[in-house]
């Protein structure tokens, strides 16, 4: 089977920078997705790794290691609006639907 | 801009009904799946689809069957429903992959908060 884990609950405070770790045991690899869930609401794409290393967008950074099956999803200068819910998920093969992990929920405190 | 369209955000319905979950996507792509979220458990797989009248079991296809008669619409059926089918459905689209090696992200709906009586 496929297995995705990531913890369940993070709090931070406003301004502070925060890093959502995603470790995977799956048997295969072709990408990693990190999804953005506000209560209520659907998923919205983040940000894509396929290859090791660090991907920056905005105040939001990803890095894989692919030879350790681990992601982590960077948060920088946090805001209230980035409680969320944060799914971490693979792409096993070419073409085959994601595996999600349960997702981290994250609150933001003043 | 992707659109990912759900027929009903609420529903309500008893023991025993069939009902139709619908969806529709507007560009043109190729995969659809279904999905439902429950606390604790996460998004689970439902069924998917990578054409026209296509479809593929995903983890947890009991007591569902799906219909794809058109490209841009994949619909989830629930025969019978039972109360342990409360939950969210969020329906999802993308592209089929290309050699290109562009991410194929999935895109999501709004979602169906269904509750069974």
């Amino acid at each position: 089977g496929q297995n995705i884990d990531q913890p369940t609950e993070m709090t931070a405070t406003e301004g502070a920078i925060v890093q959502i770790n995603c470790t995977y045991q799956t048997s295969g690899f072709n990408g990693l997705f990190w999804y953005q869930q506000h209560a209520g609401e659907a998923p919205t794409f983040l940000s894509y790794n396929v290859l090791d290393g660090l991907e920056e967008k905005g105040r939001f950074s990803s890095f894989l290691s692919r030879s350790k099956g681990y992601s982590y999803l960077l948060l920088k200068e946090l805001q209230m609006k980035d409680s969320a819910s944060y799914l971490c998920a693979v792409r096993v093969r070419g073409n085959t639907p994601l595996v999600f992990g349960k997702g981290t929920r994250l609150s933001v405190i003043a | 801009d992707v659109k990912v369209t759900q027929s009903s955000r609420y529903l309500v319905k008893r023991t025993g009904e069939k009902v139709f979950l619908e969806c529709v996507q507007d560009m043109d792509h190729e995969n659809m799946f279904w999905y439902r979220q429950d606390p604790g458990l996460g998004l689970r797989l439902i069924y998917f689809s990578y054409d026209v009248k296509m479809k593929e079991k995903g983890d947890i296809p009991e007591g569902y069957s799906v219909s794809r008669e058109k490209k841009e619409r994949f619909s989830l059926i629930l025969e019978s429903a039972s109360t342990n089918q409360t939950s969210m459905y969020l329906c999802a689209s993308s592209e089929r992959r290309s050699d290109r090696g562009v991410q194929e992200t999935q895109y999501f709906g709004p979602g169906t908060r269904l509750l069974v009586l």
